[in-house]
């Protein structure tokens, strides 16, 4: 099972920061947050992953809480094409564990 | 650097049927993954394949197995096909071990009537 919690949906204006929560309070410490997104009946995209301190990549920011229980990823301008379904996934950097997906949060990018 | 590819796209199948789908990873890439998407079950894990053996099993029956070649390049196959087996197969590659980024193909998209 899904050891993260997102929202079903969400809507953002476009040009606006996007912003996708995550729960995962019972993260453990060697374990990282991943994010992908799936845009309609693609395969899912790599976003960005981190540990314990934000990242920035050039699609978006991940920010985490200090105790690692939540997340959030940051889209600074959203456009038309960011609308997909966003997974928030935890994984242990080791071992050969695959990829969980919940069922993430459909973002929806509003003119 | 191409991405991952999947072949054939779209594939349409009767039911008692088996089918193979085919996958090559990114350049450089030793291991291969296959998922199953469904709009019931979401995106579940099959099979994990790298240096041509496998090294993770998803919980799915014996009528999905999978091979990989020394190439890299790996086949899933599913016999006796099902309605229920109708979904997007999608294909990750990495490039060796699991602290490495999986980067998905398009997927095949299987339909069996």
């Amino acid at each position: 099972d899904a050891k993260t919690t997102q929202p079903p949906s969400m809507d953002c204006a476009e040009g606006r920061a996007a912003n996708l929560p995550c729960n995962h309070s019972t993260i453990s410490g060697n374990e990282y947050v991943y994010w992908y997104r799936q845009i309609h009946s693609q395969g899912p995209q790599y976003i960005i992953h981190g540990l314990k301190n934000n990242e920035t990549n050039e699609m978006a920011s991940l920010i985490i809480t200090e105790d690692r229980k939540s997340s959030t990823l940051i889209l600074p301008h959203a456009t038309l094409r960011d609308t997909a379904v966003y997974y928030c996934i935890v994984r242990v950097h080791s071992g050969n564990t695959p990829l969980v997906f919940g069922k993430g949060t459909r973002l929806s990018v509003i003119a | 650097k191409a991405g991952v590819t999947q072949t054939p796209r779209y594939l349409i199948k009767t039911r008692g049927q088996q089918v193979t789908l085919s996958c090559s990873p990114i350049s450089g890439h030793r291991s291969v993954s296959w998922y199953q998407q469904t709009p019931g079950q979401g995106l579940q894990f099959l099979f994990e394949y790298f240096s041509e053996t496998q090294r993770n099993k998803g919980n799915f029956p014996g009528r999905f197995s999978g091979r990989q070649f020394s190439n890299s390049r790996s086949e899933m196959n599913v016999s006796t096909l099902e309605l229920g087996d109708s979904a997007l197969y999608l294909c990750a590659s990495r490039v060796a071990t699991s602290t490495d980024t999986q980067y998905f193909g398009p997927g095949t998209r299987l339909t069996v009537l």
